[in-house]
C-alpha cells in the first residue's frame, strides 16, 4: 500500500530533550516536506527536500533540522525542544513538480 | 509577503452546491491545490490546477485564474461527510504556502 509513515504518532516530552520524528514513504517520491499545524494558523511549511541531499527552509524552520540521506526517509529533528514547538506535525511527499501531496497521519507533539 | 486568503467558515445544506474561494497575494505560483481535512486527520488531496480553467473530479471541481490571482473549489450535491476543513495551497519551487482553511459545515 502506498503510504507516508510517521513515528511517533504521539509524544510528550520535556524542554531541551532532543527528539526525532521519522518520516518514510514507499512511493519513490523525489519531494518531501514537513509542516506544523496550529489552531488558527493553518499548515505552515518547516522544511522541504527536492531530492536526496537537497533540503531547504520553509516558512518556519527555526528550532528544527532535517536530513535527506535516502530518498524514502526525511526525519525531523528537534535538537532542543521548547513549549512553543508543541504542535501537530505532518510529513508529506509528492512526485516531482506536481501539485498532489500525500500526507502522513500526523505526529502530535507536546513539549512541557 | 506571500499569503492565500480563504473564508474561515461556510455553512450549507445537504444536497446544495457550495463554492470556497481562495485569493492570493503573490506571483509565480506554479498552480493551486486543494486539500480536505477531517478533524484530527491527515489532509487529503482533492484537486490541482496547473493552468487557468476548470478541473472536474466527480462532485468536486476547482477553478484557477492566474491573471486574477484567484481560485475556487466547488462542491456539488453536498453530503454530511463533506463537513471538514478545506485548504488551498500554492507552490513556488519547493515552497508550499497554505491558506488558513475554510471550515465547511453541512446541515441536514
Amino acid at each position: 500500500e502506498a503510504q507516508v509513515t510517521q513515528n511517533p504518532r504521539y509524544l510528550i516530552t520535556v524542554t531541551g530533550k532532543k527528539l526525532t520524528v521519522t518520516c518514510s514513504q514507499n512511493m519513490n517520491h523525489e519531494y518531501m516536506s514537513w509542516y506544523r499545524q496550529d489552531p488558527g494558523l493553518g499548515l505552515r511549511q518547516i522544511y522541504y527536500s527536492m531530492n536526496v541531499e537537497v533540503t531547504d527552509k520553509g516558512d518556519v524552520p527555526e528550532g528544527y533540522k532535517v536530513s535527506r540521506k535516502e530518498k524514502r526517509n526525511f526525519p525531523l529533528i528537534l535538537e532542543s525542544p521548547s513549549p512553543n514547538q508543541t504542535s501537530l506535525y505532518f510529513c508529506a511527499s509528492s512526485p516531482k513538480n506536481t501539485g498532489e501531496l500525500f500526507f502522513g497521519e500526523g505526529s502530535r507533539l507536546t513539549v512541557l | 509577503g506571500q499569503s492565500l486568503e480563504q473564508p474561515s467558515e461556510v455553512t450549507a445544506v445537504e444536497g446544495a452546491i457550495v463554492q470556497i474561494n481562495c485569493t492570493y497575494q503573490t506571483s509565480g505560483f506554479y498552480g493551486l491545490s486543494w486539500y480536505q481535512q477531517h478533524d484530527g486527520g491527515a489532509p487529503t488531496f482533492l484537486s490541482y490546477n496547473a493552468l487557468d480553467g476548470l478541473e472536474e473530479t466527480g462532485r468536486f471541481s476547482s477553478f484557477l485564474s492566474r491573471s486574477d490571482s484567484y481560485g475556487y473549489l466547488l462542491l456539488q450535491e453536498l453530503q454530511m461527510k463533506d463537513s471538514a476543513s478545506y485548504f488551498c495551497a500554492g507552490r513556488k519551487g519547493g515552497k508550499l504556502i497554505f491558506g488558513q482553511g475554510t471550515e465547511l459545515s453541512v446541515k441536514p
